[in-house]
C-alpha cells in the first residue's frame, strides 16, 4: 500500500536560514509524490510534484524538494527561511489507483524572526 | 487551477442531527474528491466522486453514514449523518484538474457536533 512518513512533528528555523521539512515515501511502482501547505484558517495549497524526470523539483514560494530513490525521500527545501512561511506542511501520495491522495501527518514549520 | 468553494464554512451542530456540506467549482471537472482532517490529524480520504456514478468509499467509510451526490460536472454535496462529536472535523472538498492532474482543494467546512 502507498504512504508516506513525515518523522517531525515540528521544525524550528530562524528567518533567513535553510530548512529542510522531511518526507520518506513507500509505493508500489512509480511515485507520485506531492507537498501541499495549510496556512492557518485557509485551505490546502498545492506546493509542487515529482511525477518523473528532474530529481530536483521546484515549486511555489521559492520552495524545491529533492526526489531521492535510494532514499526513498523527498525532503521539501528552501534556501532561506520567512516568517510567512510558518505553516503546517503535507507530503502526499498517490494512491495505487492514481487518483486519490494519501497524506502524511503533517510537519509543522515554525519560523522565527 | 481551479476555485472552490464550500458552504457552510463552519457549523456547530447538535448530536444525532445531519449536516450537508455544498462544493461548487468555477470549472467542470470529472474527479471530486473529499476528505476529513480531524483535530490535529493529517487528511484521510472519505470518497471519490464521479458525476454519473455511486461514490467510491474508503475503507472506514459507509454512504449511509456519508451520503453523497454528484448531480453535475461542477457540483458536489456531502451528507454527515446522525452526527456524533466523533464527527467533529473539518470537512474538504478536493478536485482534480489542470494540464499537470493537480489537485486543488476548497477551504474547508468546520464541523462541531455537540
Amino acid at each position: 500500500a502507498q504512504s508516506v512518513a513525515q518523522p517531525e512533528d515540528q521544525v524550528n528555523v530562524a528567518e533567513g536560514n535553510p530548512l529542510t521539512v522531511k518526507c520518506t515515501y513507500s509505493v508500489s511502482g512509480n511515485p507520485y509524490l506531492f507537498w501541499y501547505v495549510q496556512y492557518p484558517n485557509r485551505g490546502l495549497q498545492f506546493l509542487l510534484k515529482y511525477i518523473t524526470g528532474d530529481n530536483l523539483v521546484k515549486g511555489s514560494y521559492g520552495f524545491e524538494a529533492e526526489f531521492n530513490k535510494s532514499q526513498t525521500s523527498f525532503h521539501l527545501k528552501k534556501p532561506s527561511a520567512l516568517v510567512s512561511d510558518s505553516a503546517l506542511y503535507f507530503c502526499a501520495v498517490y494512491n495505487q489507483a492514481g487518483t486519490a491522495l494519501i497524506f502524511g501527518k503533517g510537519t509543522t514549520l515554525s519560523v522565527s524572526s | 487551477s481551479a476555485v472552490i468553494s464550500q458552504k457552510p464554512s463552519r457549523d456547530i451542530c447538535q448530536r444525532g442531527t445531519s449536516l450537508t456540506i455544498q462544493c461548487q467549482v468555477d470549472s467542470q471537472v470529472t474527479m471530486m474528491f473529499w476528505y476529513r482532517q480531524q483535530p490535529g490529524q493529517s487528511l484521510t480520504l472519505i470518497a471519490t466522486a464521479n458525476q454519473g456514478s455511486e461514490a467510491t468509499y474508503e475503507s472506514g467509510f459507509v454512504i449511509d453514514k456519508f451520503p453523497i451526490s454528484r448531480p453535475n460536472l461542477t457540483f458536489s454535496t456531502l451528507t454527515v449523518s446522525n452526527m456524533s462529536p466523533e464527527d467533529s472535523s473539518i470537512y474538504l472538498c478536493s478536485v482534480e484538474t489542470g494540464p499537470l492532474n493537480e489537485q486543488f482543494f476548497g477551504p474547508g467546512t468546520r464541523l462541531t457536533v455537540l
